[in-house]
């Protein structure tokens, strides 16, 4: 089965840039989205194709890949960026999330 | 858009269940839809895609065989029908829009239900 690997946890300062990465075999290949999940709420799309943003989603927010992994960052990051992150690509037909990475902001 | 699931509860193992979500705000069979579900203190994992048409479905090996899933374009309904429910598929259930239009797979999920919970126990 495929795995996207992404650390458990992140822990970045208010105002500095705080880097999620997701990791996988010919991710290079893949389109990947990320999506933020705070406490008792449901995820939000904040990027997707990679590079992407959808409306209504801060500037702050940015997605990259350089071969088989893809990053998040979040450009002075807020207290209220303090969320689990997932990453996702499908593999022919199997969407596969990753574990979720627990970014912390202190 | 909106997305809104029910049908959770607590059922035995071995037993069934159909958990659905009511679609609004978007036309509804243009776009593939999903099922997510994420058991407690857990990450994400997919379960399910349907296209646009309900000619094509997808399913996680966990769940292939014993989950099945539909959608009723003229009432902007999607469904989940879960058979042989173990205890390991105790989680809170998403519905989720695709964004790539009317294919079942590809793409990113652009908009999520709130969930409904599913608690499989004797």
């Amino acid at each position: 089965s495929y795995d996207l690997t992404q650390a458990p946890s992140v822990s970045v300062s208010p105002g500095q840039t705080a880097s999620i990465t997701c990791s996988g075999d010919k991710l290079e290949n893949k389109f990947a989205s990320w999506y933020q999940q705070k406490p008792g709420q449901s995820p939000v799309l904040v990027i997707y194709h990679d590079i992407r943003r959808p409306s209504g989603i801060p500037e702050r927010f940015s997605g990259s890949k350089s071969g088989n992994t893809a990053t998040l960052t979040i450009s002075g990051t807020q207290a209220m960026d303090e969320a689990a992150y997932y990453c996702q690509a499908w593999d022919i037909s199997t969407a596969v999330f990753g574990g979720g990475t627990k970014l912390t902001v202190l | 858009v909106q997305l809104v699931e029910s049908g959770g509860g607590l059922v035995q193992p071995g037993g069934s269940l159909r958990l659905s979500c009511a679609a609004s705000g978007f036309t509804f069979s243009a776009y593939g839809m999903n099922w997510v579900r994420q058991a407690p203190g857990k990450g994400l994992e997919w379960l399910s895609s349907i296209s646009g048409s309900g000619d094509d479905t997808y399913y996680a090996d966990s769940v292939k065989g014993r989950f099945t899933i539909s959608r009723d374009n003229s009432n902007n309904a999607l469904y989940l029908h879960m058979n042989s429910l173990r205890a390991d598929d105790t989680a809170v259930y998403y519905c989720a829009k695709g964004a790539l239009g009317p294919a079942a797979r590809g793409g990113a999920f652009d908009f999520w239900g709130q969930g409904t919970t599913v608690t499989v126990s004797s």
